[in-house]
């Protein structure tokens, strides 16, 4: 079974500065996807960045990165130039990359983030 | 994006009532939908996997007479909650996958408010 630990209950940042949102996971797959999913006070889930294990690439989306070390099952989301829309719960999830189609997420327990003017 | 709609946003029910959520995919097919609950300032929490035309999948601990999952066609999947008590009350979760993209992404509705009294 995969496991995803997010070790950071709450962090705050302020406006226009640049946070790190920590994640290991553990896992025996070879093939596997990573996200970060994001939701804010509506609680409509929002899908930030995927990253897929066997490219050694980091995922980029504009202000959004990652950091994957993959030997150490570690996926950090960065987040520049903070915004006080980025104010949320932030989720790591991992996906089992299998074909046959509806693969489940295993999320970790988030952290909400707060962007402070 | 794809998009996945729920009915009702929120609903209040009496102790002891049977509530039907929808969760409809509107502009893709899809063959397998999830149900998550979700607790305040929690995790989601996977209840279980339905695909089309056949019985649902549930999770350990989630009662399946209780959370009767209903996927009759490639648009839509019920979660009916029987007989509701109070801590039956949460936020429930749909999302919905098909064939759109090479790792079956997810595709989340907003949720369902349910409130028990």
């Amino acid at each position: 079974a995969q496991t995803v630990t997010q070790s950071q209950p709450e962090m705050s940042v302020q406006e226009a500065e640049t946070v790190t949102l920590s994640c290991t996971y553990d896992t025996s797959e070879s093939n596997y996807y990573l996200f970060w999913y994001k939701q804010p006070p509506s609680r409509q889930m929002i899908l930030v960045i995927r990253q897929e294990a066997y490219k050694q690439q980091n995922a980029t989306e504009n202000r959004f990165s990652v950091n994957f070390q993959k030997a150490a099952k570690s996926f950090s989301l960065k987040i520049s130039d903070s915004q006080l829309g980025d104010t949320a719960m932030y989720f790591c999830a991992f996906m089992k990359g299998e074909e046959t189609s509806g693969s489940r997420l295993t999320f970790g327990e988030g952290t909400q983030l707060t962007v402070n003017p | 994006g794809a998009v996945v709609s729920q009915h009702p946003s929120w609903v209040i029910c009496k102790s002891g009532t049977s509530v039907k959520i929808e969760c409809r995919s509107l502009d893709f097919q899809a063959t397998t939908m999830f149900w998550y609950r979700q607790f305040p300032k929690q995790s989601l929490m996977l209840m279980a996997t339905s695909n089309e035309g056949s019985k649902a999948t549930y999770e350990q601990g989630v009662e399946k007479d209780k959370f009767l999952i209903n996927h009759a066609s490639l648009t839509l999947s019920t979660l009916t909650v029987t007989s509701a008590h109070p801590e039956d009350s949460s936020f429930y979760i749909c999302s919905a996958t098909g064939h759109q993209s090479s790792y079956n992404e997810q595709f989340f509705g907003p949720g369902t408010r349910l409130t028990v009294l």
